[in-house]
């Protein structure tokens, strides 16, 4: 059984730029949430993405986009790069797709860090 | 205030000490997650639990819903457990569960 796993680990871009970072999620798993972590914060939930369909959202502009493919691995797109999207891009799957339910068991990625210079 | 608050922020034990770290949260959930966090940021999930008590090895969850409040405890704690522990809790709106909502972690630092 394989982990979740990001790509790039690590990235830098200039402001104004558009970056994609990449997950692909356990095996069995059809979920994917994706979260940001500035440093020396908590995790902040961006979205999560089930059949591939946006099912939740927390509170990010629209410039923070996603998708989810068949496979259920999904891609998180920043456009128009600000500063303080300096941060580590967390991926999470499970195997329960909607929110409606209690099995939400999380497999985290290693994470993508990604500096805005 | 933070929906999800921990405490302390930061602990330091000698190796072999008893450890816990407490989880107070503000909204209705679902469900609460403890999480454990290394250095270079990967996220290993501990245990997820909704009622009661959990164990996996050294480590216990407990959770109080009506107080709404969790601890996790490290017994014979170890300086592998030198990590950052995060408590999360999916919240719960209206009949259907909402994201999860982080505290910001406490960092352990276990000493040999």
């Amino acid at each position: 059984e394989t982990g979740v796993t990001q790509s790039p680990t690590h990235l830098i871009k200039t402001r104004g730029q558009q970056v994609t970072l990449r997950c692909s999620s356990q095996s069995g798993h059809n979920t994917v949430s994706w979260y940001q972590q500035a440093l020396g914060q908590g995790p902040q939930f961006i979205f999560q993405y089930y059949r591939e369909e946006e099912n939740g959202r927390g509170n990010f502009p629209p410039r923070f986009s996603g998708l989810q493919f068949p496979n259920y691995s999904s891609e998180l797109n920043v456009n128009a790069l600000e500063l303080d999207d300096s941060a580590l891009y967390l991926c999470a799957s499970s195997a329960t797709g909607t929110l409606n339910s209690g099995a939400n068991v999380l497999t985290f990625g290693a994470g993508s860090r990604l500096t805005v210079l | 205030k933070n929906e999800v608050e921990q405490s302390p922020q930061n602990l330091t034990a000698q190796e072999g000490e008893f450890i816990t770290i407490n989880c107070s949260y503000s909204v209705g959930i679902s469900a609460l997650h403890w999480l454990q966090q290394h250095p270079g940021g990967g996220i290993v999930s501990l245990f997820m639990l909704s009622s009661g008590k959990k164990k996996h090895g050294r480590l216990i969850a407990t959770i109080n819903i009506q107080e709404k409040h969790s601890s996790l405890h490290i017994t014979a704690s170890h300086p592998r457990d030198s990590a950052v522990y995060i408590c999360a809790v999916r919240s719960y709106y209206g009949g259907s569960q909402g994201n999860l909502i982080f505290g910001k972690g406490t960092k352990l630092s276990v000493k040999p």
